[in-house]
Formats: structure tokens, sequence, C-alpha cells
């Protein structure tokens, strides 16, 4: 089945540590995004990438970085720098925008992300 | 910039009732789509209703359909014959295609609680 898949479900991360969650889709879509949703909240973007070797600054962009080496792929990393990482965090992706603006975004089951 | 305003935070509908989710825009493309998604208590992000902003006709999907209103920059989810499997977060969101290009905001979301 196509589809994305996000890992680890759970992470816990410790003071000044660097962590990377992971975002695989096979749903060869081009384009792909982290969004952050804190409890009773809304989805922040905070990077998002078109294509291979390409990608902007979300909306919340500091204390993360992101690479896309691979169209499949698109791993975030939290850095030390991001002093509130506690959140759920949700990778989509979806067709290239210019393929129109009809095209929806599909998710991953997404990753919660902890303090130690 | 792109801005989705969804102003009611929680609403109740009795079973069988229909409901209405409001969802305001603001943006400065004058191509885009909006969206609305589901989110369960479990987490997932699941796709429910499309509509084109030079759509005509407001966009259905069995008992979803959007009250689109271009003018009012509104786009409201009714939810007709409402069941208990939709007490969920609801989610607004729009994506550009040519000054925002690629860019997906989301509101803040409406909880909706179904009473049997």
């Amino acid at each position: 089945d196509g589809g994305i898949t996000q890992s680890p479900k759970y992470l816990f991360r410790k003071e000044g540590q660097n962590v990377t969650l992971s975002c695989e889709q096979n749903l060869n879509h081009d384009a792909m995004y982290w969004y952050r949703q804190d409890p009773g909240q809304g989805l922040r973007l905070i990077y998002y990438s078109q294509i291979v070797n390409d990608f902007q600054k979300g909306d919340i962009a500091e204390g993360y970085s992101v690479s896309r080496e691979k169209k499949e792929s698109f791993p975030l990393t939290v850095t030390s720098a991001q002093k509130n990482p506690t959140a759920f965090y949700l990778c989509a992706s979806s067709a290239h925008s210019a393929q129109g603006s009809n095209q929806p975004q599909h998710f991953g089951d997404g990753t919660r992300l902890s303090i130690l | 910039a792109q801005k989705i305003t969804q102003t009611q935070p929680g609403m109740f509908v009795q079973e069988k009732e229909a409901v209405t989710l409001d969802c305001t825009y603001d943006t400065s493309d004058p191509s885009y789509g909006l969206f609305w998604y589901k989110q369960p208590s479990s987490g997932e992000m699941i796709f429910l209703i499309y509509q084109g902003s030079y759509d005509q006709q407001n966009a259905t999907e069995g008992r979803y359909s959007l009250n689109f209103q271009k003018a009012r920059k509104s786009a409201n989810l009714v939810i007709s014959a409402s069941q208990l499997g939709d007490s969920a977060m609801y989610f607004c969101a729009m994506r550009g295609v040519n000054t925002n290009a690629g860019k997906s905001t989301f509101g803040d979301g409406t909880t909706l609680t179904v009473k049997p």
C-alpha cells in the first residue's frame, strides 16, 4: 500500500541532544512537509520541500533542520537550539503545486516527542 | 501571506442533525485551494473535501459539503446527518499556487462533539 511512514512513534530527548525524526513516502509525491502540533492547537509549518535538494522555511523553522536528498525521504532534526520541543510532529506529502491547487496532503501517523 | 481563521474552538451537535463549522481565510494569491481535514483522537489527519478558488459550484463529498463564499472569503464545512464517529477535531487549510506556491496554512481547528 502507498503511504507515508513516520518513525519512531514516540521519542524522548535529553537536554542538549539533537534528535532526528524519519519520514518516508512511496506515493511518488514531489512535495513534503513537516508540521508541529501542540496539544489542542492547530498545525504549524516547520519546513517544506517541493523538489529534491530544495526546501523552504515555514513559520517556525528556528531550532529545526531538514534535508531532502531523496524524493522519498524528508528527515527532520530537532536541534538543541529548540528549547521547547515537546509536541506532536506530523509529516505530509502531496503532488507539486504546479499540478494545481487541488492536491490534498497525505499525512503520516505522527511522532510524539518529549523531553526527559 | 496566508491566514486561516476558525472561530469556533468547540461545537456540539445532536446525532443525526447537521452542523456547520466556520472557516474564513485571507491570501494574496489569486489562485488557491481550500481543504478540510478531520483529526480523530488517535492523531491521524484525514482529508475530507476540497474547493478550488475558481470552482463555480460548492464541493460535496458524501455527507460533507462546503459552503464557499468567495467574496466573503469563507469556506464553511457542513456535515449532514451527524454520526458519533464524526466526533473529532476539524481543520480548515489552504494552499496557494502562485505567490505561496506549495505552502499550506492550517487554522487552529474546531473540536466537534456529537451527542447521542
